[in-house]
């Protein structure tokens, strides 16, 4: 049961903005910073951005993300083909413990 | 350029333990956490431990009574081993490299280098 809520899916044209938000609390999001890692389909997990709004070499300047309070986006402008794919914002959550949760995860479609 | 390779059993009966090693290879094995998350057919990830060069777990509180996370340094490797499965513990299963900095009381955390993943399927 993730604890980190995404949209299940959101769609674009080639061409456009798509953004994916990403609903959490004050233990995680609101504490923390907050990742975005893109799935294509049968491979392992990417690292698309860190600490909110960083990226790291090798991903392109279309993907962007943002924080405020407890919510964050990722931002993908210019959407492209390859862009299809699942993606999850995660971070740090200081409740029971300490422990890294993932969110429920966004299909994103390009039309 | 790091790379994880990772191994273990695919298939397993209910009640037996689970167990995968993650190999570390191009990089320094000291100053990063090392983290295992795993996947079900058709879900999202789920997170399930960590541990750091030395020896420093932290558990998913979910899986915490089930879950040993072990490192062996002279060997860059480090191990999970998951007891009592059932089908539920059917998964995909990963190792990832964890960078980990605390500024104040932020955490940041992310998974910036993965392995292929491992298919472990629990069946009788």
């Amino acid at each position: 049961q993730s604890v980190l809520t995404q949209p299940p899916s959101a769609s674009g044209t080639p061409g456009q903005r798509v953004t994916i938000s990403c609903s959490g609390s004050s233990s995680n999001i609101g504490s923390n910073t907050v990742n975005w890692y893109q799935q294509l389909p049968g491979t392992a997990p990417k690292l698309l951005i860190y600490s909110n709004n960083q990226r790291p070499s090798g991903v392109p300047d279309r993907f962007s993300g943002s924080k405020s309070g407890t919510s964050a986006s990722l931002a993908i402008s210019g959407l492209q083909s390859e862009d299809e794919a699942d993606y999850y914002c995660a971070a740090w959550d200081d409740s029971l413990n300490g422990r890294y949760v993932f969110g429920t995860g966004t299909k994103v479609t390009v039309l | 350029q790091v790379q994880l390779q990772q191994w273990g059993a695919g298939l397993l009966k209910p009640s037996e333990t689970l167990s995968l090693t993650c190999a570390v290879y191009g990089g320094s094995f000291s100053g990063y956490y090392w983290s295992w998350i795993r996947q079900p057919p058709g879900k999202g990830l789920e997170w399930i431990g960590e541990i750091n060069h030395s020896g420093s777990t932290n558990y998913n509180p979910s899986l915490k009574s089930r879950v040993t996370i072990s490192v062996d340094t002279s060997k860059n490797q480090f191990s999970l081993k998951l007891s009592s499965v059932t089908a539920a513990d059917t998964a995909v299963y990963y190792c990832a490299r964890a960078p980990s900095t605390v500024r104040g009381v932020i955490i940041t955390k992310y998974m910036d280098v993965w392995g292929k993943g491992t298919t472990v399927t629990v069946s009788s």
